[in-house]
C-alpha cells in the first residue's frame, strides 16, 4: 500500500522567513496531494491541494510543488506569519474513485515574532 | 452548510464500556470517511461509507470496532469493550459523489476520546 513520508517533524522559523515542507510518497499510482494545516484540538484543514497532471499550484503565500518522477511533493510558504503556527499535513490518494487519504506523520511549524 | 457535525466532541469511557461516536455529513454528501488520530501522529483511514454500504473497511480493527452510515440519520462509528490504547481523536469527513475523481473531502471537528 502507500506509505508517505514527511519532513521535517518540527520546523522553527522567524516571522517573514520562508517555510518549506517536503513529502515523498511510495505508490506512482497516487494522484492527488493534499495539504492540512490542524491547529490544535481543531480539525484538519485543507490549505492547498495538487493533482498529478500538475507541477506546480500557488494560491497567494501557499505553493505546492509536484515531481511525479521522484514521487515527492513539497508545500512553500512564503512571508510566514505567527498564525501560520500548526502542524502541517500532507496526504496522498489513488484515484480509486473515493477518497481513501494516507497522510505523512505531520510537521509542527512554529514561527516566532 | 453547518458542515460536517460530529458528537460528541469529548467522550469519556471506562476500558470495557462501548463508545459511539455521531458523524453527520455535510448536506448533499453521501460518502462518509472515519479517521482516527493517535497523540502526536498523523491520521489514519479507517473506513469509507456510502448510504447502506461499507465500501472499504480496510483501515478498521478487525474486532471491536464496526461502522454504519444508515439511509436516515448519522453515521456512527462503534467501538465496544474499549481500551486505553483506543484513547484518540477520532475525525469524519465527507465528500459529495464523485462526479470527477478525488474530490475534496470535509473534515468534523472530531471526537476526542479518552479510556480511563
Amino acid at each position: 500500500g502507500e506509505n508517505v513520508e514527511q519532513h521535517p517533524s518540527t520546523l522553527s522559523v522567524q516571522e517573514g522567513d520562508s517555510a518549506v515542507i517536503k513529502c515523498t510518497y511510495s505508490d506512482s499510482a497516487s494522484n492527488y496531494f493534499p495539504w492540512y494545516k490542524q491547529e490544535l484540538g481543531k480539525r484538519p484543514q485543507l490549505i492547498i491541494d495538487i493533482r498529478s497532471n500538475v507541477g506546480e499550484k500557488k494560491d497567494q503565500r501557499i505553493a505546492v510543488t509536484l515531481n511525479k518522477t521522484a514521487k515527492h511533493f513539497s508545500l512553500h510558504i512564503t512571508e510566514t506569519q505567527p498564525e501560520d503556527s500548526a502542524v502541517y499535513f500532507c496526504a496522498a490518494s489513488m484515484n480509486t474513485g473515493f477518497q481513501k487519504l494516507v497522510f505523512g506523520t505531520g510537521t509542527r511549524l512554529l514561527v516566532s515574532p | 452548510n453547518a458542515g460536517v457535525m460530529q458528537n460528541p466532541r469529548h467522550l469519556v469511557r471506562r476500558r470495557g464500556q462501548e463508545a459511539r461516536l455521531r458523524c453527520s455529513p455535510m448536506k448533499g454528501h453521501s460518502h462518509v470517511y472515519w479517521y482516527r488520530q493517535l497523540p502526536e501522529e498523523g491520521l489514519k483511514f479507517m473506513v469509507y461509507l456510502q448510504k447502506e454500504n461499507i465500501i472499504d473497511e480496510s483501515g478498521m480493527p478487525k474486532e471491536r470496532f464496526s461502522a454504519e452510515f444508515p439511509k436516515e440519520g448519522p453515521s456512527i462509528l462503534r467501538i465496544q469493550q474499549v481500551v486505553r490504547g483506543d484513547s484518540a481523536a477520532y475525525f469524519c469527513a465527507s465528500s459529495p459523489r464523485n462526479r470527477e475523481m478525488n474530490t475534496e473531502a470535509f473534515f468534523g471537528q472530531g471526537t476526542r476520546l479518552t479510556v480511563v
